[in-house]
């Protein structure tokens, strides 16, 4: 009973390949999030959508796109792969946008992206 | 621009010291600090802090925010080995995104 999953856990691609990560979240919250940690392990998020709406787009290059099908899912996917893209992509869900009790932000499990 | 800043970077203690960890900040349309515990995976909720000068405890870790002082600490009482972990402090900001600061990582030796 994963609250925030994603998948693969793993992915190792070559330079110049489209790959996408899948996030799915089972709390009934309406925002997601996509986070890079790089290998500084700092954090910095990159988009956020609210009930499939895009909120928060941080300036990060048009090859990665989110896509959000309905408000449990955030996938994320990556167009011509580079070697700087290499990091832990992490997934995260809050409750809503307004209120205390709404801004805990829950992570899912990471997916480490290397390119070679 | 936005920044959060924790100090120290890298900390070593015995097991059963107390260990104090920081954050300060400056962001724009502040909303909440919060801070993290990142072990192999997922960093995972551990306090929200809003109001200045309320503690915020669970079990032996607690923490306090001032935000005259721009600042945070994160304390941890009698560690143990399995509070070896990288400690994130963020900051939420207005349409809910979280700066964070580039972690303290704990070490508790035996």
């Amino acid at each position: 009973d994963t609250a925030v999953s994603q998948t693969p856990k793993y992915l190792v691609t070559q330079m110049g390949n489209d790959k996408s990560i899948k996030c799915e979240q089972n709390l009934g919250h309406d925002t997601m999030y996509w986070y890079k940690q790089d290998s500084k392990k700092f954090l910095k998020i990159m988009f956020s959508y609210n009930n499939k709406e895009l909120i928060i787009n941080e300036t990060v290059p048009n090859r990665f796109s989110p896509k959000s099908p309905d408000k449990a899912h955030l996938n994320l996917h990556i167009n011509s792969l580079e070697l700087g893209d290499s990091a832990v992509y992490f997934c995260a869900s809050s409750p809503g946008l307004a209120g205390e009790s709404t801004d805990t932000q829950y992570f899912g499990p990471g997916t480490r992206l290397t390119v070679l | 621009e936005d920044k959060v800043v924790q100090s120290p970077l890298s900390l070593v203690v015995h097991e059963g010291d107390t260990v104090t960890l920081n954050c300060s900040y400056e962001v724009t349309n502040f909303r909440s600090l919060l801070w993290y515990k990142q072990e192999k995976k997922a960093p995972t909720f551990l306090f929200m802090l809003t109001s200045s000068g309320i503690e915020k405890k669970s079990g032996r870790l607690s923490s306090i925010l001032d935000k005259k002082e721009l600042f945070s600490i994160l304390n941890i009482t009698a560690t143990q080995t399995g509070d070896s972990a990288i400690y994130l402090c963020a900051v939420l900001q207005g349409a809910q995104k979280l700066v964070f600061g580039q972690g303290t990582r704990l070490t508790i030796n035996p």
